[in-house]
Protein backbone atom coordinates (compact mmCIF):
# COMPACT_ATOMS: atom_id res chain seq x y z
CA UNK A 1 0.00 0.00 0.00
CA UNK A 2 0.73 3.58 -0.73
CA UNK A 3 2.21 5.34 3.14
CA UNK A 4 4.78 7.27 4.22
CA UNK A 5 6.47 6.34 7.33
CA UNK A 6 8.30 8.43 10.28
CA UNK A 7 9.29 5.58 12.36
CA UNK A 8 10.09 7.53 15.12
CA UNK A 9 7.49 9.15 16.97
CA UNK A 10 9.24 10.65 19.64
CA UNK A 11 12.95 12.27 19.71
CA UNK A 12 15.20 13.62 22.42
CA UNK A 13 18.32 15.51 21.73
CA UNK A 14 20.24 18.08 23.55
CA UNK A 15 20.79 21.38 22.68
CA UNK A 16 24.13 21.59 20.36
CA UNK A 17 23.39 17.95 18.90
CA UNK A 18 22.93 16.65 15.76
CA UNK A 19 19.89 15.73 14.19
CA UNK A 20 18.34 13.11 11.85
CA UNK A 21 14.67 12.43 11.42
CA UNK A 22 13.63 9.57 9.26
CA UNK A 23 11.11 9.22 6.37
CA UNK A 24 10.51 6.84 4.25
CA UNK A 25 7.88 6.26 1.68
CA UNK A 26 6.28 3.56 -0.84
CA UNK A 27 5.13 4.87 -3.89
CA UNK A 28 6.24 3.79 -7.67
CA UNK A 29 7.90 6.89 -8.60
CA UNK A 30 9.38 9.62 -7.43
CA UNK A 31 7.08 12.04 -5.63
CA UNK A 32 7.15 15.56 -4.57
CA UNK A 33 8.76 15.26 -0.98
CA UNK A 34 8.04 17.94 1.99
CA UNK A 35 8.93 18.67 5.37
CA UNK A 36 6.86 20.76 7.37
CA UNK A 37 7.10 21.82 11.07
CA UNK A 38 4.41 22.36 13.72
CA UNK A 39 5.34 24.13 16.63
CA UNK A 40 3.20 24.19 19.93
CA UNK A 41 -0.09 25.69 19.34
CA UNK A 42 0.37 26.69 15.44
CA UNK A 43 0.06 25.78 12.22
CA UNK A 44 2.67 23.95 9.77
CA UNK A 45 5.06 25.93 8.23
CA UNK A 46 7.16 24.69 5.40
CA UNK A 47 10.80 23.52 6.16
CA UNK A 48 11.92 22.57 2.84
CA UNK A 49 10.93 20.60 -0.32
CA UNK A 50 11.94 18.67 -3.02
CA UNK A 51 10.95 18.06 -6.46
CA UNK A 52 13.95 16.97 -8.70
CA UNK A 53 17.81 17.96 -9.26
CA UNK A 54 20.56 17.51 -5.89
CA UNK A 55 19.24 15.18 -3.76
CA UNK A 56 20.52 17.34 -1.08
CA UNK A 57 18.12 20.23 -0.50
CA UNK A 58 18.42 23.20 1.80
CA UNK A 59 15.63 24.51 3.90
CA UNK A 60 14.81 27.26 6.46
CA UNK A 61 16.10 27.61 10.04
CA UNK A 62 19.09 25.31 9.53
CA UNK A 63 17.78 22.30 8.42
CA UNK A 64 18.62 19.95 5.30
CA UNK A 65 16.97 16.85 3.34
CA UNK A 66 19.20 14.18 1.27
CA UNK A 67 16.41 12.19 -1.42
CA UNK A 68 17.83 8.66 -1.68
CA UNK A 69 16.54 6.88 -4.18
CA UNK A 70 17.44 3.72 -3.59
CA UNK A 71 16.33 3.61 0.25
CA UNK A 72 12.93 5.37 -0.78
CA UNK A 73 13.79 8.16 1.96
CA UNK A 74 13.82 11.92 2.80
CA UNK A 75 15.88 12.08 5.93
CA UNK A 76 15.82 15.62 7.48
CA UNK A 77 18.98 16.99 9.00
CA UNK A 78 20.37 19.49 11.30
CA UNK A 79 23.92 19.88 12.51
CA UNK A 80 23.46 21.60 15.84
CA UNK A 81 19.73 21.57 17.71
CA UNK A 82 18.69 24.96 19.62
CA UNK A 83 15.76 24.53 21.86
CA UNK A 84 13.63 26.44 19.86
CA UNK A 85 13.24 23.39 17.53
CA UNK A 86 11.54 21.65 19.87
CA UNK A 87 8.31 20.43 18.00
CA UNK A 88 6.41 18.50 16.10
CA UNK A 89 7.99 17.37 12.07
CA UNK A 90 5.91 15.53 9.29
CA UNK A 91 7.04 14.18 6.19
CA UNK A 92 4.74 15.00 3.37
CA UNK A 93 4.77 13.49 0.26
CA UNK A 94 2.83 13.81 -2.84
CA UNK A 95 2.69 10.81 -5.27
CA UNK A 96 0.67 12.91 -7.65
CA UNK A 97 -0.15 16.55 -8.00
CA UNK A 98 -3.82 15.99 -6.52
CA UNK A 99 -2.93 14.37 -3.31
CA UNK A 100 -0.77 15.36 -0.39
CA UNK A 101 -0.04 12.32 2.11
CA UNK A 102 1.77 13.55 5.71
CA UNK A 103 3.23 11.19 7.60
CA UNK A 104 2.64 10.63 11.47
CA UNK A 105 4.87 12.53 12.78
CA UNK A 106 7.99 13.09 14.85
CA UNK A 107 8.22 15.09 18.38
CA UNK A 108 11.27 16.91 19.01
CA UNK A 109 12.09 17.43 22.63
CA UNK A 110 15.06 18.93 23.36
CA UNK A 111 17.30 19.22 26.69
CA UNK A 112 19.19 22.52 27.74
CA UNK B 1 1.94 34.85 10.64
CA UNK B 2 1.46 32.39 7.47
CA UNK B 3 -1.33 34.74 6.53
CA UNK B 4 -4.34 32.22 7.01
CA UNK B 5 -6.75 33.19 9.22
CA UNK B 6 -8.76 30.80 10.92
CA UNK B 7 -11.75 31.57 13.53
CA UNK B 8 -12.29 30.88 16.16
CA UNK B 9 -9.29 29.59 17.73
CA UNK B 10 -11.24 27.40 20.07
CA UNK B 11 -15.08 25.95 20.24
CA UNK B 12 -16.79 23.80 22.89
CA UNK B 13 -20.06 22.47 22.11
CA UNK B 14 -21.73 19.51 22.90
CA UNK B 15 -23.09 16.35 20.61
CA UNK B 16 -25.70 16.79 18.06
CA UNK B 17 -24.78 20.53 17.38
CA UNK B 18 -23.80 22.04 14.32
CA UNK B 19 -20.25 24.53 14.27
CA UNK B 20 -19.11 26.67 11.10
CA UNK B 21 -15.54 26.85 11.03
CA UNK B 22 -13.98 29.98 8.50
CA UNK B 23 -10.98 30.57 7.08
CA UNK B 24 -9.66 33.99 5.43
CA UNK B 25 -6.72 32.57 2.93
CA UNK B 26 -3.69 34.52 1.80
CA UNK B 27 -4.39 37.18 -0.22
CA UNK B 28 -3.45 36.26 -3.76
CA UNK B 29 -4.48 32.17 -3.00
CA UNK B 30 -6.76 30.47 -4.94
CA UNK B 31 -7.27 27.08 -3.26
CA UNK B 32 -8.54 26.33 0.69
CA UNK B 33 -7.65 23.03 1.58
CA UNK B 34 -9.20 21.79 5.14
CA UNK B 35 -7.48 19.10 7.28
CA UNK B 36 -8.50 17.30 10.62
CA UNK B 37 -5.16 16.60 13.01
CA UNK B 38 -5.86 14.36 15.95
CA UNK B 39 -3.74 12.31 18.28
CA UNK B 40 -5.00 8.61 16.70
CA UNK B 41 -6.26 9.94 13.08
CA UNK B 42 -3.16 12.39 12.82
CA UNK B 43 -3.22 14.67 9.73
CA UNK B 44 -6.22 13.83 7.37
CA UNK B 45 -7.19 15.45 4.31
CA UNK B 46 -10.88 16.31 4.51
CA UNK B 47 -11.53 18.74 0.92
CA UNK B 48 -10.05 21.01 -1.28
CA UNK B 49 -11.33 24.27 -3.09
CA UNK B 50 -10.18 25.46 -6.13
CA UNK B 51 -10.97 29.46 -7.25
CA UNK B 52 -14.49 28.62 -5.50
CA UNK B 53 -15.21 25.23 -7.20
CA UNK B 54 -14.31 21.77 -5.18
CA UNK B 55 -11.37 19.98 -6.56
CA UNK B 56 -10.80 17.03 -4.59
CA UNK B 57 -12.29 15.53 -1.80
CA UNK B 58 -10.40 13.28 1.08
CA UNK B 59 -11.95 11.52 3.77
CA UNK B 60 -14.58 13.58 4.95
CA UNK B 61 -17.52 12.51 6.68
CA UNK B 62 -21.18 12.97 5.33
CA UNK B 63 -21.83 15.70 8.05
CA UNK B 64 -19.40 17.64 6.71
CA UNK B 65 -19.42 19.87 4.06
CA UNK B 66 -17.55 22.67 2.79
CA UNK B 67 -17.96 26.28 0.62
CA UNK B 68 -15.58 28.62 -1.26
CA UNK B 69 -17.26 31.70 -1.43
CA UNK B 70 -16.19 34.31 -4.21
CA UNK B 71 -14.35 36.53 -1.91
CA UNK B 72 -12.54 32.74 -1.59
CA UNK B 73 -12.94 32.87 2.12
CA UNK B 74 -14.18 29.27 2.99
CA UNK B 75 -16.26 27.93 5.44
CA UNK B 76 -16.57 24.07 7.18
CA UNK B 77 -19.65 22.91 8.28
CA UNK B 78 -19.53 20.10 10.66
CA UNK B 79 -23.08 18.65 11.80
CA UNK B 80 -25.09 16.41 14.60
CA UNK B 81 -21.06 16.43 15.88
CA UNK B 82 -19.89 13.41 17.77
CA UNK B 83 -17.54 12.64 20.40
CA UNK B 84 -15.24 11.68 18.08
CA UNK B 85 -14.94 14.83 15.81
CA UNK B 86 -13.11 16.68 18.78
CA UNK B 87 -9.97 17.31 16.97
CA UNK B 88 -7.94 20.52 15.18
CA UNK B 89 -8.87 21.81 12.02
CA UNK B 90 -6.84 23.51 9.85
CA UNK B 91 -7.38 25.38 6.88
CA UNK B 92 -3.92 26.17 4.49
CA UNK B 93 -4.35 27.78 1.04
CA UNK B 94 -1.80 27.70 -2.31
CA UNK B 95 -1.38 29.64 -5.16
CA UNK B 96 -2.36 26.86 -7.82
CA UNK B 97 -4.89 24.12 -7.95
CA UNK B 98 -2.17 21.47 -7.28
CA UNK B 99 0.56 20.41 -4.64
CA UNK B 100 3.47 21.41 -6.41
CA UNK B 101 3.36 24.57 -4.80
CA UNK B 102 4.12 25.70 -0.47
CA UNK B 103 0.88 25.16 1.44
CA UNK B 104 0.18 27.75 3.42
CA UNK B 105 -1.67 26.66 7.20
CA UNK B 106 -3.46 28.47 9.83
CA UNK B 107 -3.06 28.34 13.38
CA UNK B 108 -6.18 25.98 13.59
CA UNK B 109 -9.31 25.58 15.11
CA UNK B 110 -9.58 23.31 18.41
CA UNK B 111 -13.23 21.76 18.30
CA UNK B 112 -14.33 20.15 21.29
CA UNK B 113 -17.22 18.19 21.78
CA UNK B 114 -18.82 17.41 25.29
Amino acid sequence: AQSVTQPDIHITVSEGASLELRCNYSYGATPYLFWYVQSPGQGLQLLLKYFSGDTLVQGIKGFEAEFKRSQSSFNLRKPSVHWGDAAEYFCAVVPDTDKLIFGTGTRLQVFP
Amino acid sequence: DSGVTQTPKHLITATGQRVTLRCSPRSGDLSVYWYQQSLDQGLQFLIQYYNGEERAKGNILERFSAQQFPDLHSELNLSSLELGDSALYFCASSVGPDYTGELFFGEGSRLTVL
